[in-house]
């Protein structure tokens, strides 16, 4: 069983302050994790995605994400947050045994950027 | 390359009505998958297809539900009798394979209303 838990359903930042978007997720087996993002009327892009490489993830956008096992997170952020950055964000979990490609979505956080 | 195409945007049906929501995966994919969200929930797996094959209808929540592929090109997804809790943002995704390396591409998604 995997699940996935997004700690803040909302948060605020200013233009050109850093972002960071927490998440937790649990596994029976090693997990492939992935942030999505939605902009307002648009469908689910992929950001970036952790495989069992290298634990720190760049994405697009200036985004990146830090894969901790002790810890089971997988937290995204970004140095300096842009206008454009407001949207919902899905943190996911794929097991890597899993057939297909089911995922488990977190409940995702909407960003919200102050100019 | 075109993306996932789903079709309608919205659609606002009263309870008891039959609706019909059709997918358009990118030319190629095999594999299509359909999500729900419902609101204030979290976006949960439906059902995969391989081809035309149903490889995992898991994610059904009911009988009232019927997903098809004929052809194994677009997918429809009906809803019969609608009722209330069926309301929520329709997705769909298709992907090349199903490694991960094979990501999922989102539709935009469809808007049920229920009233």
């Amino acid at each position: 069983a995997q699940s996935v838990t997004q700690l803040d359903s909302h948060v605020s930042v200013s233009e050109g302050t850093p972002v960071l978007l927490r998440c937790n997720y649990s596994s029976s087996y090693s997990p492939s994790l992935f942030w999505y993002v939605q902009h307002p009327n648009k469908g689910l892009q992929l950001l970036l995605k952790y495989t069992s490489a290298a634990t720190l993830v760049k994405g697009i956008n200036g985004f990146e994400a830090e894969f901790k096992k002790s810890e089971t997170s997988f937290h995204l952020t970004k140095p300096s947050a842009h206008m454009s950055d407001a949207a919902e964000y899905f943190c996911v979990v794929r097991a890597i045994k899993a057939a297909g490609n089911k995922l488990t979505f977190g409940g995702g956080t909407r960003v919200l950027v102050k100019p | 390359e075109a993306g996932v195409t789903q079709f309608p945007s919205h659609s606002v049906i009263e309870k008891g009505q039959t609706v019909t929501l059709r997918c358009d995966p990118i030319s190629g994919h095999d594999n299509l998958y359909w999500y729900r969200r419902v609101m204030g929930k979290e976006i949960k797996f439906l059902l995969h297809f391989v081809k035309e094959s149903k490889q995992d209808e898991s994610g059904m929540p009911n009988n009232r539900f019927l997903a098809e592929r004929t052809g194994g090109t677009y997918s429809t997804l009906k809803v019969q009798p609608a009722e209330l809790e069926d309301s929520g943002v329709y997705f769909c995704a298709s992907s090349s394979g199903q490694g991960i390396n094979s990501p999922l591409h989102f539709g935009n998604g469809t808007r049920l209303t229920v009233t």
